[in-house]
């Protein structure tokens, strides 16, 4: 099974921060790689995928990028609504996989 | 749309059965694959099982095999899993989520499963 190693685990930052979160794969998974952000209570929501592929509606502040074994998401101009867990997720083959997820927190 | 609504989720004592369902709405069902997924509580997302959109490919996660059975029923546009043998670590939110090419762009909003006496 392919393990997804994300970091950091949380991280504190304020309104109108850039953030990044670092998700490492442990074999190459060429860009199939998508990441969710969730809020408490609610599902998860899918923001990109293929890496760098923003899905419909999400807002560009969003970004991602990386191939093989190493990929990131960025997300510039931190609002309030942002603040979430986000999870990154492997798709090159079954098992899927997910990273242990990134708290972002309102410093 | 795109909808996705899981319903079937309880309270059951361990070694019990319960069949979850999703009901598939906004997107042609019977093209799709679909996967569910589940969180336990305070705990990140964990992959269960992913089936074909004909039902001809079918996968498990190590932790559901023998007791959990993916299945769909194309012409009412609907997904199932039957669990079995439950135990306490099974408790979860299970999530049904359409499979694309495995980056699972839609999810449902969640049924919750207790395993507890």
């Amino acid at each position: 099974d392919i393990q997804m190693t994300q970091s950091p685990s949380s991280l504190s930052a304020s309104v109108g921060d850039r953030v990044t979160i670092t998700c490492r794969a442990s074999q190459g998974i060429s860009n199939y790689l998508a990441w969710f952000q969730q809020k408490p209570g609610k599902a998860p929501k899918s923001l990109i995928y293929a890496a760098s592929s923003l899905q419909s509606g999400v807002p560009s502040k969003f970004s991602g990028s990386g191939s093989g074994t190493d990929f990131t998401l960025t997300i510039t101009s931190l609002q309030p609504e942002d603040f979430a867990t986000y999870y990154c997720q492997q798709y090159n083959s079954y098992p899927l996989t997910f990273g242990g997820g990134t708290k972002v927190e309102i410093k | 749309e795109v909808q996705l609504v899981e319903s079937g989720g309880g309270l059951v004592q361990p070694g019990g059965s319960l069949r979850l369902s999703c009901a598939a709405s906004g997107f042609t069902f019977n093209t799709y694959s679909m996967n569910w997924v589940r969180q336990a509580p305070g705990k990140g997302l964990e992959w269960v099982s992913y089936i074909s959109s004909s039902s001809s490919a079918i996968y498990y996660a190590d932790s559901v095999k023998g007791r959990f059975t993916i299945s769909r029923d194309n012409a009412k546009n609907s997904l199932y899993l039957q669990m079995n043998s439950l135990r306490a670590e099974d408790t979860a939110v299970y999530y049904c989520a359409e499979g694309g090419f495995g980056e699972l762009p839609y999810w449902g909003q969640g049924t919750l499963v207790t395993v507890s006496s």
